[in-house]
């Protein structure tokens, strides 16, 4: 079974901030989501990365995909309220998504 | 203008009852799915369709029955109903893809509470 770990599991900051999540396996994924899901919504897809060391910007957001295609990582430039949510890692491979067990990120105004 | 909509958003029931919920998406896609958010916002993936063919059965139990009954649509039967079925189902679709790279789409979910 194919595992994704992400970390932190809950993450609060201020409005301004940066921070960074991560998203870890011991196996290898052909290509790496991340989705934000928001209470009482379904997940967003936001990227998808395919390349291993493959960088990705979506506005104050950075995703990086790890050489090996194991890992990757989620970084929030100068956050605000509106990046409340959870964040998820799902990787792809064999036709089917693993998805991660979620960070949690709550951004105080 | 919903891509993927599912009915009821809440559905709150006892024990022992069947209940069904409904999926759509109008986005022409050939994959559905069928996911189970627990209460620690893990999501777990039960089924997954191909153009109305099921590809994937994640170990559920037999209680739960998956029709489609063409590609744009995936519901989703519940026999028996458990207080431990209580969670968020959401239903998905994705683009056909060689199966390496699978972007999906999420419905709203059904919050289901098993009294």
């Amino acid at each position: 079974t194919q595992l994704l770990e992400q970390s932190p599991q809950f993450l609060s900051i201020q409005e301004g901030e940066n921070l960074t999540v991560y998203c870890n396996s011991s196996s290898v994924f052909s290509s790496l989501q991340w989705y934000r899901q928001e209470p009482g919504e379904g997940p967003v897809l936001l990227v998808t990365v395919v390349t291993g060391g493959e960088v990705k910007k979506l506005k104050r957001l950075t995703f990086q995909f790890g050489d090996a295609r194991k890992d990757s990582s989620l970084h929030i430039t100068a956050a605000q309220p509106g990046d409340t949510g959870l964040y998820l890692c799902a990787g792809g491979g064999a036709g089917k998504s693993t998805f991660g067990d979620g960070t949690t990120l709550t951004v105080k105004p | 203008d919903t891509a993927v909509s599912q009915t009821p958003k809440y559905l709150v029931t006892q024990m022992g009852n069947d209940k069904s919920i409904k999926c759509e998406q109008n986005l022409g896609h050939d994959t559905m799915y069928w996911y189970k958010q627990d209460s620690k916002k893990f999501l777990k993936i039960m089924f997954s369709y191909n153009n109305k063919e099921l590809i994937i059965n994640e170990t559920v139990p037999n209680r739960f029955s998956p029709k489609s009954p063409d590609k744009a649509h995936l519901n989703l039967h519940i026999n028996s109903l458990e207080l431990g079925d209580s969670a968020v189902y959401f239903c998905a679709s994705s683009p056909q893809t060689s199966g390496l790279t699978i972007e999906q789409f999420f419905g709203p979910g059904t919050r289901l509470t098993v009294l």
